[in-house]
């Protein structure tokens, strides 16, 4: 099945700037989620959406973390004040065509210094 | 909460079988999922078990014991290409289907 795609594939920034990563849905699905993944770590969610609203939201989704469709297509993560903390891989998902299983992007991976 | 435990690395070498655990703890269990990872690259799908027992797709198989908290993925007749990071997740409980992730495995095969 398709997948989604994300730009930019790495993104290097400074601490204290904000950044916005990009998602693109192939198809229409209901359902996306942005997940991250510290170097060598496990996927964490981040973020689900759902029908155009924020459905639910993890701790680590505070308020330096904001998800918007601005265009009724595609999907931007921003982060507003970076951190060095927040150097991992992100990672947009969107839901398949069975309840189990969701299909990501190849990711973007953040550098912040 | 949730959490999935798996070891950390396992290695075999190509040809062989090699099993991957993972042992959960959930408030509500909606079916264990696997993914593979590359170095670098995305996680994908690889199968799911809703029900007890086993689930056999190719070359890879998963298991599923819902009374022992348990899972394991099954991988035969082993390749070069195999080796990756093999994540298992829950589906949470809520209703929106976010997965949580397991560990990870990291499988090393060599010739």
């Amino acid at each position: 099945e398709p997948e989604v795609t994300q730009t930019p594939s790495h993104q290097v920034t400074q601490m204290g700037q904000e950044v916005i990563l990009r998602c693109v849905p192939i198809s229409n699905h209901l359902y996306f989620y942005w997940y991250r993944q510290i170097l060598g770590q496990k996927v964490e969610f981040l973020v689900s959406f759902y029908n155009n609203e924020i459905s639910e939201k993890s701790e680590i989704f505070d308020d330096q973390f904001s998800v918007e469709r601005p265009d009724g297509s595609n999907f931007t993560l921003k982060i507003r004040s970076t951190k060095l903390e927040d150097s991992a891989m992100y990672f947009c998902a969107r839901s398949g065509t069975g309840a189990y299983e969701q299909y990501f992007g190849p990711g973007t991976r953040l550098t912040v210094t | 909460g949730q959490s999935l435990e798996q070891p950390s690395e396992v290695t075999a070498v190509e040809g062989a079988i090699v099993q991957i655990n993972c042992t959960y703890q959930t408030s509500g269990f909606y079916g264990l999922s696997w993914y593979q990872q590359h170095d670098g690259g995305a996680p994908t799908f690889l199968s799911y078990n809703a029900l007890d027992g086993l689930e056999e797709t190719g070359r890879f198989s998963s298991f599923l014991s819902r009374s022992d908290s348990y899972g394991y993925l099954l991988l035969q007749e082993l390749q070069m290409k195999d080796s990756a990071s093999y994540f298992c997740a829950v589906r949470d409980n809520t209703g929106f289907q976010k997965l949580v992730f397991g560990t990870g495995t990291r499988l090393l095969v060599s010739p």
